[in-house]
């Protein structure tokens, strides 16, 4: 059974037009990560949640913005996706300092 | 800063050799420590984890490494390496600093002969 899940798994959009990928979890865990991961390289963390509060990594683009309305659900925003933000985007939880589940990835292409 | 650094960027073996693939990190005091593998267009999946205690831990599909402090290593071996282990191998840390952060090394491709 699916715990971290991600949809879509492939996302196409235009470049300039804002896309919003999601990330639910089963395991009510209280920290969620966003990772960026493109061909080729480490998963890069982009910004994390520690139960409501909000951790940006200081070299996180602003272009890049994340909701997370509840302890399931958690949103990664693009606002104005660049043909440089075509990767996989992958989503983890975990609780408190314990080890990290992760989806199966979002592979976004910017066309 | 804290870093990661898996100093091999590719590795070949032929199967059933043996294989070491090197993990070396930065911070203060000890991580968490963990080996994950992520097969093309996949998600990671864990292969083991060291929090305390036992320094040479075991994990799935034969796999082990050992947490050498003196050295900030944890480095992962299995025996016999089998066709199917063909993968990209991260090891990740997590630490404090301010919250709990989960970073990851720049990976190691292995690449299995027939």
């Amino acid at each position: 059974d699916a715990m971290v899940i991600q949809n879509p798994r492939y996302q196409v959009t235009q470049f300039g037009k804002p896309v919003t990928l999601s990330c639910s979890q089963t395991l009510n865990h209280n920290v969620m990560y966003w990772y960026q991961q493109k061909s080729s390289q480490a998963p890069k963390l982009l910004f994390h949640y520690y139960d409501k509060d909000f951790n940006n990594e200081a070299d996180t683009p602003d272009n890049f913005q994340s909701r997370r309305p509840n302890t399931s659900f958690c949103f990664l925003d693009i606002r104005s996706p660049g043909l440089g933000d075509a990767a996989m985007y992958l989503c983890a939880t975990s609780r408190d300092q314990g080890r990290a589940f992760f989806g199966q990835g979002t592979r976004l292409t910017v066309v | 800063a804290q870093s990661v650094t898996q100093p091999d960027i590719h590795i070949t073996v032929s199967e059933g050799a043996s294989l070491e693939l090197r993990c070396n990190y930065s911070y203060g005091a000890t991580p968490y420590l963990f080996w994950y593998v992520q097969s093309p267009g996949q998600g990671l999946q864990l292969l083991l984890k060291y929090f305390s205690g036992d320094t040479l831990v075991q994990g799935i599909k034969g796999f082990e490494a050992e947490f050498k402090r003196s050295q900030s290593s944890f480095n992962l071996r299995k025996p016999s390496v089998h066709w199917s282990d063909a993968a990209e191998y991260f090891c990740a840390v997590g630490f404090t600093s301010g919250t709990y952060k989960y970073i990851f090394g720049t990976g190691t491709r292995l690449k299995v002969l027939a």
